[in-house]
């Protein structure tokens, strides 16, 4: 049973047209995490939330922004995508920083075009 | 600033063999550290994970190696099989993870 479940699995989208990825979690964790994850590369983290409190990579640029309105729901909103945005994106949760396993969706495959 | 370490980039090992890799880190607030499985198109699975107050973890055919004063930790995985073939990511998590850049496993029959 998916725990942490990402929408849509694939996503096309123009270069310049605002896109919104979500994700969803059934295990009640306190920390969601948003990843970017380019091609042979590790993941590397955009931001994440601690319960309502948003904390951001000094390295996301501007143009990633994001939304927790409930504690299962976690939103990346990318306001003006760029062919380097071309992508997979991961959500990951943890019921805590520090000490714990974070469990990761399947991911978001965004492709700009 | 590659918080954790990780090599060899990629690995080929016959099946059965002992497929080893490895990972460094600096920053000694680092309090859990993951390895991580990754089919494409996937996302990354917890495959086994350590804490510092322990040196060596196994489970089944998996096993971590921890080295505290080299800040230093390996992934060993016994008996390699073709459906071990995948990218394998170590990761140290402070309060908030990073992750090394990966090892390309492929185990040949």
């Amino acid at each position: 049973d998916a725990m942490v479940i990402q929408n849509p699995r694939y996503q096309v989208t123009q270069f310049g047209k605002p896109v919104t990825l979500s994700c969803s979690q059934t295990l009640n964790h306190n920390v969601m995490y948003w990843y970017q994850q380019k091609s042979s590369q590790a993941p590397k983290l955009l931001f994440h939330y601690y319960d309502k409190d948003f904390n951001n990579e000094a390295d996301t640029p501007d143009n990633f922004q994001s939304r927790r309105p409930n504690t299962s729901f976690c939103f990346l909103d990318i306001r003006s995508p760029g062919l380097g945005d071309t992508a997979m994106y991961l959500c990951a949760t943890s019921r805590d920083t520090g000490r714990t396993e974070a469990f990761f969706g399947q991911g978001t495959r965004l492709t700009v075009v | 600033q590659q918080q954790v370490k990780q090599s060899p980039q990629s690995l080929i090992v016959q099946k059965g063999g002992i497929s080893i890799i490895n990972c460094a880190y600096e920053n000694t607030a680092f309090d859990y550290f993951p390895w991580y499985q990754q089919f494409p198109g996937k996302g990354p699975a917890l495959l086994i994970a350590i804490r510092p107050d322990v040196s060596e973890k196994k489970e089944g055919r998996f096993t971590i190696s921890f080295n505290k004063s080299a800040k230093q930790f390996s992934l060993h995985i016994m008996d390699s099989q073709p459906g071990d073939s995948a990218t394998y990511f170590c990761a140290a998590n402070g309060n908030q993870f990073y992750f090394g850049t990966g090892t390309s496993l492929t185990v040949i029959p």
